[in-house]
C-alpha cells in the first residue's frame, strides 16, 4: 500500500467518548500533520511532527492530543469533544517541508 | 484581512472551456506556492507546485505566481468533467516547518 492512510474513514461518538484517529505513511516522508477542515472553512494546520517531534500546535484545545511514535504513525487522541468539532480530519506528510504535503482520505468526525 | 483570499465559487463552465483559478495574499513572505484538488469525501492531492515567481506548466494545467502582485493563478485547458473537484491554493514560507496556509478552495463544475 502507499501514500498516507488514515483511519477510521468515518467516527461518531458522543461528549464523553474516547477516541483516536490513526494515519500511516508509506513515502518516507521525515515530517507529519495534522489539519481540520471545517465547511465553508480553509484547512486548519493543527499539529506538526517533523522528525518525531512536535514543533508547532497551534493554539489546538487540550481536548485534542496528538502522538507520533515513529516517523510512518500519527495518532490524534480525542476526548470530551464538543458538537462543533465535527469536521473532516487530515493527515498529511512530507519529505522537504516547504514543497507541499501528502494528505490522506480523511477522517469524517461526528460529536453528537 | 485573511492571509490567503480565494473566491469560494461555486464555478461552472461547459466543457473544454478554459478555467481561470485565482489566490491573492498578503504576507510577502511566502515562497513556495501550491494548487490542490478535492473530490467530494476526499482529501486534497497535490496538483502543482512552484517557488517563487514564474510560470509552471503541466499537460492541461498551468500554473502562474506574481509575487508583485501577491497573486496566484491556475489555469486549465480543455476542461472536463472530470476536472469538476474544489480546487484549494496553499503556501508557505521557507523554514515554518511545512505551515501550509490554504485558501478557501473554489468549487468547479465542468458540464458535459
Amino acid at each position: 500500500e502507499t501514500g498516507v492512510t488514515q483511519t477510521p474513514r468515518h467516527l461518531v461518538m458522543g461528549m464523553t467518548n474516547k477516541k483516536s484517529l490513526k494515519c500511516e505513511q508509506h513515502l518516507g516522508h521525515n515530517a507529519m500533520y495534522w489539519y481540520k477542515q471545517s465547511a465553508k472553512k480553509p484547512l486548519e494546520l493543527m499539529f506538526v511532527y517533523s522528525l518525531e517531534e512536535r514543533v508547532e500546535n497551534n493554539s489546538v484545545p487540550s481536548r485534542f492530543s496528538p502522538e507520533c511514535p515513529n516517523s510512518s504513525h500519527l495518532f490524534l487522541h480525542l476526548h470530551t469533544l464538543q458538537p462543533e468539532d465535527s469536521a473532516l480530519y487530515l493527515c498529511a506528510s512530507s519529505q522537504e517541508s516547504d514543497r507541499g504535503a501528502f494528505f490522506g482520505q480523511g477522517t469524517r468526525l461526528t460529536v453528537v | 484581512q485573511k492571509e490567503v483570499e480565494q473566491d469560494p465559487g461555486p464555478l461552472s463552465v461547459p466543457e473544454g472551456a478554459i478555467v481561470s483559478l485565482n489566490c491573492t495574499y498578503s504576507n510577502s513572505a511566502f515562497q513556495y506556492f501550491m494548487w490542490y484538488r478535492q473530490y467530494s469525501r476526499k482529501g486534497p492531492e497535490l496538483l502543482m507546485y512552484t517557488y517563487s515567481s514564474g510560470n509552471k506548466e503541466d499537460g492541461r494545467f498551468t500554473a502562474q505566481v506574481d509575487k508583485s502582485s501577491k497573486y496566484i493563478s491556475l489555469f486549465i485547458r480543455d476542461s472536463q468533467p472530470s476536472d469538476s473537484a474544489t480546487y484549494l491554493c496553499a503556501m508557505s514560507v521557507v523554514n515554518q516547518g511545512g505551515k501550509l496556509i490554504f485558501g478557501q478552495g473554489t468549487e468547479l463544475s465542468v458540464k458535459p
